[in-house]
């Protein structure tokens, strides 16, 4: 079946980077965009950007362009997602989602979430 | 950016009655080529990422119960849970996918009983 499978829980100092990764399997990875979703404590959900396993192309939220770096390895089906400059308000559970179409479609609909990995930011 | 809002914030139904919640977006979301538009409902339970639970506004995911169903067009969406149980308990977001730099989520609807 499909799972996306995301690294444990880190905490970090203000100003420091995370790297969370996400292990994709049951389907074809090169096929469908990952996307990265974040959600505060308590909020609602927020999406960052997207990578297209097959070529790595990205696009990222205005919010984060310059902070975030989306990549992957078709050797290991994973995804990364480093985010840079972290401040308290980063503090957060980001989720890595499977688009439900390929690629060519270009249609952004969610399918599969990964677990979850809380980052935690704090002095 | 398309701008979604959810109403009400929070909502209680009594077990097996009807759930109604709301989604507005700041345009249309609606492509006139294809007639569909580009909503998603998602349900997420305490603890546990969302689940897709509708798409292109009307359309249940495999397995999704019947008692689930999505209407609307164009700026104004509704979700309706027929007879609510139990395990519906869960924060509801709408997402739009019309335009997709960024793709936006309303900002939730929490359901009791």
């Amino acid at each position: 079946q499909v799972q996306l499978v995301q690294s444990g829980a880190e905490v970090k100092k203000p100003g420091a980077s995370v790297k969370v990764s996400c292990e994709a399997s049951g389907y074809t990875f090169t096929s469908h965009y990952i996307h990265w979703v974040r959600q505060a404590p308590g909020q609602g959900l927020e999406w960052m950007g997207k990578i297209n396993p097959g070529g790595g192309s990205t696009s990222y939220a205005q919010k984060f362009q310059g902070r975030v770096t989306m990549t992957r390895d078709t050797s290991t089906s994973t995804v990364y997602m480093e985010l840079s400059t972290l401040r308290s308000e980063d503090t957060a559970v980001f989720f890595c989602v499977k688009d439900r179409w390929l690629t060519g479609y270009d249609l952004h609909v969610f399918d599969q979430w990964g677990q979850g990995t809380l980052v935690t930011v704090s002095s | 950016d398309i701008v979604m809002t959810q109403s009400p914030d929070s909502l209680a139904v009594s077990l097996g009655e009807r759930a109604t919640i709301n989604c507005k977006s700041s345009q249309s979301v609606l492509y006139s080529a294809n007639n569909k538009n580009y909503l998603a409902w998602y349900q997420q339970k305490p603890g546990q990422p969302p689940k897709l639970l509708i798409y292109w506004a009307s359309t249940r995911e495999s397995g999704v119960p019947e008692r689930f169903s999505g209407s609307g067009s164009e700026t104004d969406f509704t979700l309706s849970i027929s007879s609510l149980q139990a395990e519906d308990v869960a924060v509801y977001y709408c997402q739009q996918y019309y335009s997709p730099l960024p793709l936006t989520f309303g900002g939730g609807t929490k359901v009791e009983i």
